[in-house]
């Protein structure tokens, strides 16, 4: 089973700052990793798959990017709504796995 | 708008079943793969199980195969995961989820319902 291991467990930065996020995966799964985000009560949103791909409506501050075991999704100006938890997915190794979470918390 | 609204869940005894349900709406629900994810209090996200298009492929997470069953009614646009032999750890927020791409299978979740909480508790 392929572990997805999120770092740093929660991000305080404030809005207009650059935000980073990194996940690392037990083994190589080449591009298959996604990020979605999860506000407080709500469902989680797609945001990046295939590594790098954004979803429909997300906006272009999100990217992603990396490839074979280290992941890194990226928000270049955090807006208000973007306070929230991110997790990474894999779909390259059965079984399907999320990573453990990352809180982007207001500074 | 795509959409996907989940119902069933509720309190229930250690030992007993449930049976939860999605129904979606704004999209074309028999080309799809549908899965259920699930998240319990405070925690993260954990797979649980996929259906193919037409209902006759499934699989299942090690830790509900034999007790879950998923299945679809294409014809009614809804999504079913009949749960027996419900334990303590199966307390979670179940969401179900659409496949992200058409006809394929993808195993990237989008859209996703916004959830049903199973309390599984004496």
């Amino acid at each position: 089973e392929i572990v997805l291991t999120q770092s740093p467990a929660t991000l305080s930065l404030s809005p207009g700052e650059r935000a980073t996020l990194s996940c690392r995966a037990s083994q190589t799964i080449t591009s298959y990793l996604a990020w979605y985000q999860q506000k407080p009560g709500q469902a989680p949103r797609l945001l990046i798959y295939d590594a790098f791909n954004r979803a429909t409506g997300v906006p272009a501050r999100f990217s992603g990017s990396g490839s074979g075991t280290d992941f890194t999704l990226t928000i270049s100006s955090l807006e208000p709504e973007d306070f929230a938890v991110y997790y990474c997915q894999q779909r390259s190794n059965w079984p399907l796995s999320f990573g453990g979470g990352t809180k982007v918390e207001i500074k | 708008e795509e959409q996907l609204v989940e119902s069933g869940g509720g309190l229930v005894q250690p030992g007993g079943s449930l049976r939860l349900s999605c129904a979606a709406s704004g999209f074309t629900f028999s080309s799809y793969w549908m899965h259920w994810v699930r998240q319990a209090p405070g925690k993260g996200l954990v797979w649980v199980s996929r259906i193919n298009s037409d209902g006759t492929s499934t699989s299942y997470a090690d830790s509900v195969k034999g007790r879950f069953t998923i299945s679809r009614d294409n014809a009614n646009n809804t999504l079913y995961l009949q749960m027996n032999s419900l334990r303590a750890e199966d307390t979670a927020v179940y969401y179900c989820a659409r496949d992200r791409a058409s006809r394929s299978l993808n195993n990237w979740f989008d859209p996703w319902g916004q959830g049903t909480l199973v309390t599984v508790s004496s």
